[in-house]
């Protein structure tokens, strides 16, 4: 089974400030990861994605998280926060064997981010 | 490119109602799901389907009922509408999901359905 704990509902910076969002992950077989934004009444959209090799992914808009296995984390940085980044952040996770374990993706509770002026 | 298209966009029920929620993707996706977010609680999987004539259950299937008769078509039935039941719900695609497979886990959302019981 899977399962993702983010550490704060909300979270608020200074424009221009590092952006850290914190993400734990628990799976039973090598999981797939994600980070999906949610723009005020919008659907999610996806912002970055680790499967395999390299375990710092680059996503859009500046983002990037880096997959640690010995820590089970997953957390997304930016290094300097803009206004039009203020959005909810949800983080998710598969399983890298779907036919096995199940085709189904499991979502955080999400993070608020305020970017203040 | 429409994507994924969801409607009603807003709906309010009586406790007891029934109605449908309907999913359409233009993208020839295989995998289709219905996704419930309440806040604080993140998204929660209702149900899924791997193609045409197959569903599955997800996280909170209970009061809910799921056909795929079509790759493009994936309809939500609230049997009996439940206060429990408000929330804003969300229908996702993606292309097939296989092991080693890129596409895995990356989904296309439409832009939700908020459906109020009183």
């Amino acid at each position: 089974a899977q399962s993702v704990t983010q550490l704060g509902s909300h979270v608020s910076v200074s424009e221009g400030a590092l952006v850290l969002l914190r993400c734990n992950y628990s799976s039973s077989v090598p999981p797939y990861l994600f980070w999906y934004v949610q723009y005020p009444n919008q659907g999610l959209q996806l912002l970055l994605k680790y499967t395999t090799g390299a375990t710092l992914v680059k996503g859009i808009n500046g983002f990037e998280a880096e997959f640690k296995k010995s820590e089970t984390s997953f957390h997304l940085t930016k290094p300097s926060a803009h206004m039009s980044d203020a959005a909810e952040y949800f983080c998710a996770v598969s399983p890298s064997r779907p036919m096995e374990y199940g085709n189904k993706l499991v979502f955080g509770a999400g993070t608020i981010l305020r970017v203040k002026s | 490119n429409a994507g994924v298209t969801q409607t009603p966009k807003f709906q309010v029920l009586k406790t007891g109602q029934s109605m449908t929620l309907q999913c359409a993707q233009d993208m020839n996706h295989e995998y289709m799901s219905w996704y419930r977010q309440d806040p604080g609680m993140g998204l929660r999987l209702i149900h899924y389907s791997v193609g045409a004539g197959i569903t599955d259950q997800g996280e909170v299937p209970n009061g809910y009922n799921v056909s795929r008769s079509t790759t493009e078509d994936f309809p939500l039935r609230l049997l009996s509408a439940a206060p429990s039941q408000t929330s804003v719900y969300f229908c996702a695609s993606s292309y097939s999901w296989l092991a080693g497979s890129p596409n895995t886990g990356e989904l296309f959302f439409g832009e939700g359905s908020r459906l109020t019981v009183l």
